[in-house]
């Protein structure tokens, strides 16, 4: 069984700086994928950034990094430069991969965000 | 646009009735997963369909039903409807070889009243 868990319920960042919201996880598997998703007030659900548990290099996307520490099963979301767009709930999410098995996402409860001007 | 499309948007009814939601995935996409969102508990994985074949089951009450049709579309029917059943019903799609990504629909919004 997998279970993700983020233990930052809310959290507020002024604009333009820096934050970064944290992510546990517990896994058997050995291939998995991890996620962020970002739901703004819309309720749409965004991709943020994807990384390979393969993978050591730490994922980036613009604004947007991951600390992947694969011993400490760890998943941290920086965010640089905040933007008021950026207000959202956050998920951290993960899914197994390899043949054979279901690619279902396993969710955190999620981290509120709020960008203040 | 993430090109995955739900309908209905809103959906109101009463306890005991019955429901059906709709979601049509990307072009191509051969995986439709269906999560629930509430309150209390949070957002959980119902029941993914691959090329029409249920494939892995979740936290999906008896009440609740799936079918993917040849045309890829697939229907999430929801029975004898409690107000705990209130939620948000997200419905994502994936083609297996492509990092696994799922995209999202924009998700129907279910008021049992």
């Amino acid at each position: 069984a997998q279970t993700v868990t983020q233990s930052q319920p809310e959290m507020s960042v002024q604009e333009a700086e820096t934050v970064t919201l944290s992510c546990t996880y517990d896994t058997s598997e050995n291939n998995y994928y991890l996620f962020w998703y970002k739901q703004p007030p819309s309720r749409q659900m965004i991709l943020v950034i994807r990384q390979e548990a393969y993978k050591q290099q730490n994922a980036t996307e613009n604004r947007f990094s991951v600390n992947f520490q694969k011993a400490a099963k760890s998943f941290s979301l920086k965010i640089s430069d905040s933007q008021l767009g950026d207000t959202a709930m956050y998920f951290c999410a993960l899914t197994p991969w390899g043949e054979g098995g279901s690619e279902k996402l396993v969710f955190g409860k999620g981290m509120k965000l709020t960008v203040n001007p | 646009d993430s090109g995955v499309t739900q309908t209905p948007k809103h959906l109101i009814t009463a306890t005991g009735q019955r429901v059906t939601l709709r979601c049509s995935p990307r072009s191509g996409d051969l995986s439709v997963y269906w999560y629930q969102q509430s309150l209390d508990q949070g957002l959980q994985f119902l029941i993914q369909y691959y090329n029409g074949e249920e494939r892995a089951k979740g936290n999906i009450l008896e009440r609740f039903s799936a079918q993917q049709f040849p045309d890829l579309h697939s229907e999430l029917n929801l029975s004898s409807l409690e107000l705990g059943d209130s939620a948000l019903y997200f419905c994502a799609s994936s083609y297996r070889t492509e990092n696994n990504e799922q995209f999202f629909g924009p998700g129907t919004r279910l008021t049992v009243l």
